[in-house]
C-alpha cells in the first residue's frame, strides 16, 4: 500500500554537528508535507513544511529538501543541540489527514 | 491561534471498562478531527475522522463500535474506547487538520496515555 517511510530509524550525532533525517513517500499526489518533533509522552510538534511546488524551504536552524523525482524528502538540523534529541516523523497531507512515515529517533551526544 | 487541548493526559482504567477522551478546541471552530493512535516505538496512525455534525469516518481496520467518537460542538470531540482491553493501552492523540484557525499547520492535543490493566 501507499506509504511514507525512513531510510534510517535511529540517528547518533554529536553536538553541534549537522543532522540529515530523510523520509521516502510513494504517493505523488501529495501536494504538502510536514516534518514533526516529537519528544517522550507528548503529542507531534511541527517543525517546518513545504508545498509540492517547492524543493527547499528553510527554517531557523532546520532546511527541508523535497525531490519529487525519487520521492524523497529529508529534514537537515544545523548545528544539533541536545534539546534537539526527539524522534523526528515525516507526514504528507492527503485531504487534512496525515499519514505519518516509520520515525526516526535522533540522539544528540554532548 | 488553533490550540487544541486534550484531556485526560493519562489514564489507567480495568479491563472491561470504557473510557471518554476529550479534544478541545480553545480558541478556533473545528468541523473536524483527526483521532490518531500511537503504540510505543511505533509511528502515528490514523483511526478516525470526526465530523460536527455527522457521522464519523473511520479507517480501515478501525472498529466503530469499540472507539465511539462524538464531534457534539465545534469545540469539543471525544473518543471512547468501550470495553477496554490490554491491547487497547496506547497513546491516542487529536489533531485539527492542516489549515484550521490562523495557522498552516495541523495542531496536535498533548496526547492521551492509556493504559488498561
Amino acid at each position: 500500500g501507499e506509504s511514507v517511510g525512513l531510510h534510517l530509524p535511529t540517528l547518533s550525532v554529536q553536538e553541534g554537528d549537522n543532522s540529515i533525517i530523510n523520509c521516502a513517500y510513494s504517493n505523488s499526489a501529495s501536494d504538502y508535507f510536514i516534518w514533526y518533533k516529537q519528544e517522550s509522552g507528548k503529542g507531534p510538534q511541527f517543525i517546518i513544511d513545504i508545498r509540492s511546488n517547492m524543493d527547499k524551504r528553510q527554517g531557523q536552524r532546520v532546511t527541508v529538501l523535497l525531490n519529487k523525482t525519487v520521492k524523497h524528502l529529508s529534514l537537515q538540523i544545523a548545528a544539533t543541540q541536545p534539546g534537539d534529541s526527539a524522534v523526528y516523523f515525516c507526514a504528507e497531507s492527503r485531504g487534512g489527514k496525515l499519514i505519518f512515515g516509520q520515525g526516526t529517533e535522533l540522539s544528540v551526544k554532548p | 491561534g488553533a490550540v487544541v487541548s486534550q484531556h485526560p493526559s493519562w489514564v489507567i482504567c480495568k479491563s472491561g471498562t470504557s473510557v471518554k477522551i476529550e479534544c478541545r478546541s480553545l480558541d478556533f471552530q473545528a468541523t473536524t478531527m483527526f483521532w490518531y493512535r500511537q503504540f510505543p516505538k511505533q509511528s502515528l496512525m490514523l483511526m478516525a475522522t470526526s465530523n460536527e455534525g455527522s457521522k464519523a469516518t473511520y479507517e480501515q481496520g478501525v472498529e466503530k463500535d469499540k472507539f465511539l467518537i462524538n464531534h457534539a460542538s465545534l469545540t469539543l470531540s471525544t473518543l471512547t474506547v468501550t470495553s477496554a482491553h490490554p491491547e487497547d493501552s496506547s497513546f491516542y492523540i487529536c489533531s485539527a487538520p492542516p489549515g484550521t484557525g490562523t495557522r498552516a499547520e495541523a495542531f496536535f492535543g498533548q496526547g492521551t496515555r492509556l493504559t488498561v490493566v
